[in-house]
């Protein structure tokens, strides 16, 4: 069966400080990948979707970026963090051309 | 363009209380349609969904009629639980969709007391 993980659950991060969020599916080959930020009172927004290996799509211009070295790994990253930053990060899958979307457990992340 | 608009949280009941949120929606061509859920500390999960007008997506009492007419795909349940709190999202992905983008609403957060 397949399955999503992410890491870490909570994170707590200094202003100025990078991001590492990472993010791998398990038992399924190609999946779509999508990085969403939910912050309070803006509801659910997507970040970053690819359709493969080093195919990555920006939805909105950020602080952030996003990789994916491996065909089931998608990482999300910034260099240097801001207040706005803060958020919880949501990274979820499908199967191409399906429209059931598989979500992670989320990450917290704190910027202070 | 494609936008999902869902009515304002939070939403707070009590037992036993009948529940619609609402949910409306456009789009170019038809869309399929989606309810998602999202429980305390946890990612989101498919609740329901609808692929067509007049189609009824339904799942663990709650249900949701695609209404081409009014554009609006609102999520009903006839008698909450507990255990039904939660942030509830209604989604849409446009049919003429390359890049499978699913588009989510803001959400509404549901307080059911007992």
């Amino acid at each position: 069966s397949q399955t999503i993980h992410q890491w870490p659950a909570t994170l707590v991060q200094p202003v100025g400080s990078p991001l590492s969020l990472e993010c791998t599916v398990e038992g399924t080959s190609n999946p779509n990948l999508y990085w969403y930020r939910q912050a309070a009172g803006r509801g659910l927004q997507l970040l970053f979707y690819s359709v493969g290996i080093g195919q990555i799509s920006s939805e909105v211009p950020q602080n952030l970026s996003a990789s994916r070295p491996q065909d089931r790994q998608f990482i999300l990253s910034s260099k240097k963090l801001l207040l706005s930053d803060s958020g919880f990060y949501l990274c979820a899958w499908s199967v191409p051309r399906r429209e059931k979307l598989f979500f992670g457990s989320g990450t917290q992340l704190s910027v202070l | 363009g494609n936008s999902v608009t869902q009515m304002e949280g939070p939403v707070t009941l009590s037992e036993e209380a009948f529940l619609t949120i609402n949910c409306t929606y456009t789009a170019t061509g038809y869309p399929s349609l989606f309810w998602y859920v999202q429980y305390p500390g946890e990612g989101l999960q498919l609740l329901l969904k609808a692929t067509k007008a007049d189609d009824k997506g339904s799942n663990k009492g709650f249900e949701a009629t695609y209404r081409k007419e009014t554009t609006s795909f609102h999520l009903e349940k006839g008698s909450v639980q507990v255990s039904d709190s939660a942030v509830y999202f209604c989604a849409l992905r446009p049919r003429w969709n390359r890049d499978d983008k699913i588009i989510f609403g803001k959400g509404t957060r549901l307080h059911i007391l007992p």
